[in-house]
């Protein structure tokens, strides 16, 4: 069965500051990959998406995410956080081998900002 | 473009009663949909998803339900509320060919008393 682990709950960072979350994946095949972004209150918004080429993908505001399959990762990265990037992070995989109807998602990484 | 509803934002209903919520899609046609459970500190479980009208898969065994009486309406019910089944509830929807990402709205935030 596919799995998305985030192992980092919570990380603080200054503004600033540069940004990696860590993402690991279990899939049977090549999968395909999500990060998404949640505010408080609020449901996901798309940062980016993984399907194949390329394995360095740009997201919006400023994110990017590189697949690495020796690794089962697909960490996401930012060079410098703004206050508004204080969110929760969600990776999630799916693909063909389970029909594209479903995701799974990662238990997510909430993100402080300090000044 | 496409825009996704969800309604209403915040319930509060009591232990025992009926439960409908809606869930909505503009500007897209067949799309699959998506009901999903999101507790406090956790990620996403998801509940039901659906391929088209009239049908509907579950994903885990619960007290919720799920229907598709139109092609871009999606609606999550109970007949009687557990206080187990407060939470956050998100509706998505993705493009029903290839390979594409979901798209979420903003949620109902239910609480059970």
């Amino acid at each position: 069965a596919q799995s998305v682990t985030q192992p980092d709950i919570h990380i603080t960072v200054s503004e600033g500051a540069s940004l990696e979350l860590r993402c690991n994946y279990s899939y049977g095949a090549t999968p395909y990959l999500f990060w998404y972004v949640q505010s408080p209150g609020q449901g996901l918004q798309l940062l980016l998406k993984y399907f194949s080429g390329d394995t360095l993908v740009q997201g919006i505001k400023g994110f990017e995410a590189e697949f690495k399959r020796s690794q089962s990762s697909f960490n996401l990265r930012k060079p410098s956080v703004h206050w508004s990037d204080a969110a929760e992070y969600f990776c999630a995989v799916g693909g063909p081998l389970f029909g594209n109807e479903k995701l799974t998602f990662g238990t997510g990484t909430r993100l402080t900002i300090i000044p | 473009s496409q825009t996704i509803h969800q309604w209403p934002a915040t319930l509060v209903q009591p232990v025992g009663s009926p439960l409908s919520l809606e869930c909505t899609v503009e500007g897209t046609s067949n799309p699959n949909l998506y009901w999903y459970r999101q507790a406090a500190g956790r990620g996403l479980q998801l509940l039901f998803y659906s391929v088209g009208i009239g049908q509907i898969s579950s994903e885990v065994p619960q007290n919720l339900s799920a229907s598709r009486p139109q092609d871009r309406q999606f609606i999550l019910s109970s007949k009687k509320l557990l206080l187990s089944d407060s939470g956050f509830y998100l509706c998505a929807w993705s493009e029903g060919r290839g390979h594409q990402p979901q798209h979420f709205g903003d949620g109902t935030r239910l609480s059970i008393l």
